[in-house]
């Protein structure tokens, strides 16, 4: 699918580095996530913004800040990483509602690997 | 929180031959839906479900929202090489005023010999 983009598609960086995640929904939608899937893990829901607004926070770690400056645009700020946050972490937009809402759909996610 | 129980972990079926896989969970979903995952890419949707009892269809993929809404089973019929991926269950319930937040199984890792 091309109606999430997700880049940079890898990131090798250092536990002091500093670096963003940045995510494009072409499809309209009002709502975006960030994931993370590791290894042997399901998919773990980091946060959901509505409207732009951020709705959930699932205990992440201060280390990651996330950035919602419109509807279509989603970053993941990424700071003093930890080697056990190498990961894939995936974008996913959708619509929703009142009462419920659209399917997700998903990046191609951003390979991140912390040295 | 809400856990879903996604079984097998893993399958190694001849070409030809039919595939199920089925998640439960111990609380109610309004929502299931199965995705496939290949290899450096992101989960892409293969089916939603949005009524207890639905059975849908989407080419040889075929699957059903159990009737006590806490199940699901996804079947695949004469499977292909392009078949092989990570399978994924998800369950919403998205309502009021929550904003599609998904459960998501472990994955059911497909290989096909030919």
């Amino acid at each position: 699918e091309t109606g999430v983009t997700q880049t940079p598609r890898h990131l090798v960086m250092g536990m002091t580095n500093k670096k963003s995640l940045k995510c494009e929904q072409h499809l309209g939608h009002n709502a975006m996530y960030w994931y993370k899937q590791s290894a042997k893990k399901p998919l773990e829901l980091m946060f959901v913004y509505n409207f732009k607004e951020q709705t959930e926070n699932n205990s992440v770690p201060s280390r990651f800040s996330p950035e919602c400056p419109n509807s279509s645009h989603l970053f993941l700020h990424l700071h003093t990483l930890q080697p056990e946050d190498s990961a894939l972490y995936l974008c996913a937009s959708s619509q929703v509602s009142a009462g419920g809402g659209q399917p997700q759909h998903f990046g191609d996610g951003t390979r991140l690997s912390i040295l | 929180g809400q856990q879903l129980n996604q079984s097998p972990q893993s399958m190694f079926i001849q070409e030809g031959e039919d595939v199920s896989m089925n998640c439960t969970s111990s609380s109610i979903f309004n929502t299931w839906l199965w995705y496939k995952q290949d290899p450096g890419e992101g989960p892409v949707l293969l089916i939603a479900l949005y009524k207890a009892g639905e059975l849908t269809s989407n080419g040889r993929l075929t699957a059903q929202f159990g009737i006590t809404r806490k199940d699901s089973f996804l079947n695949i019929s004469a499977s292909i090489p392009s078949d092989v991926g990570i399978y994924f269950c998800a369950g919403d319930n998205a309502g009021g005023t929550s904003y599609g937040k998904l459960t998501f199984g472990q994955g059911t890792i497909l290989t096909v010999h030919p």
